[in-house]
């Protein structure tokens, strides 16, 4: 069965603390993404990578950062979390551009 | 700017009901994925298509690609699937990640 796995289901931090979001993926994808989704807003793009230490900003890249050492671990990092950062986080990957999506069991976030 | 609008937003039913959740977008596309969330988180793609009708046991997926809109329906639904689903588009010409989502619709299937 192909994978996505996210490192913690249920996060809560403080305000101001370092977090970090992992996500793996056993398909030798090349492209991987990381969502928020929020209610009513539904699930918007922050960053993606289409290769080995590439990135590039989505909707709503500001207060986050991403890196991608190796082709199947893609992290999330808030350098200094924010109450306004609480919300549920999504990893998924493809095998192409425009191919179908796997998904991650997704990340909540809680910040105090 | 490329919208996605679903309807319902949320819509309860009986078991056993003929379900249809409908997404229309404005802009012209190469793909739309419809996806399914169930409560606790994960995502899971139903479907990708770019035109006519797909089919997956009692789900079904279609599209018109020159009115600009999709439906997804259900046979003979069932508790297990309620959920949200969810429309998401790719524009013509969109790179890595040009997808587009919807707010989702909340299905709730009685018993």
């Amino acid at each position: 069965d192909v994978k996505v796995t996210q490192s913690s289901r249920y996060l809560v931090k403080r305000t101001g603390e370092k977090v970090f979001l992992e996500c793996v993926q056993d398909m030798d994808h090349e492209n991987m993404f990381w969502y928020r989704q929020d209610p009513g807003l539904g699930l918007r793009l922050i960053y993606f990578s289409y290769d080995v230490k590439m990135k590039e900003k989505g909707d709503i890249p500001e207060g986050y950062s991403v890196s991608r050492e190796k082709k199947e671990r893609f992290s999330l990092i808030l350098e200094s979390a924010s109450t306004n950062q609480t919300s549920m986080y999504l990893c998924a990957s493809s095998g192409q551009a425009g191919g179908e999506l796997f998904f991650g069991e997704g990340s909540r976030l809680t910040v105090l | 700017k490329n919208e996605v609008e679903q309807s319902p937003q949320n819509l309860t039913a009986q078991e056993g009901e003929f379900i249809t959740i409908n997404c229309s977008y404005s802009v012209g596309i190469s793909a739309l994925h419809w996806l399914q969330q169930h409560p606790g988180g994960g995502i899971v793609s139903l479907f990708m298509l770019s035109s006519g009708k797909k089919k997956h046991g009692r789900l079904i997926a279609t599209i018109n690609i020159q009115e600009k809109h999709s439906s997804l329906h259900i046979t003979a639904s069932h508790p297990r699937d309620s959920a949200v689903y969810i429309c998401a588009v790719r524009p013509s010409g969109g790179g890595a990640d040009g997808l587009t989502f919807g707010k989702g619709t909340h299905l709730i299937i009685q018993p």
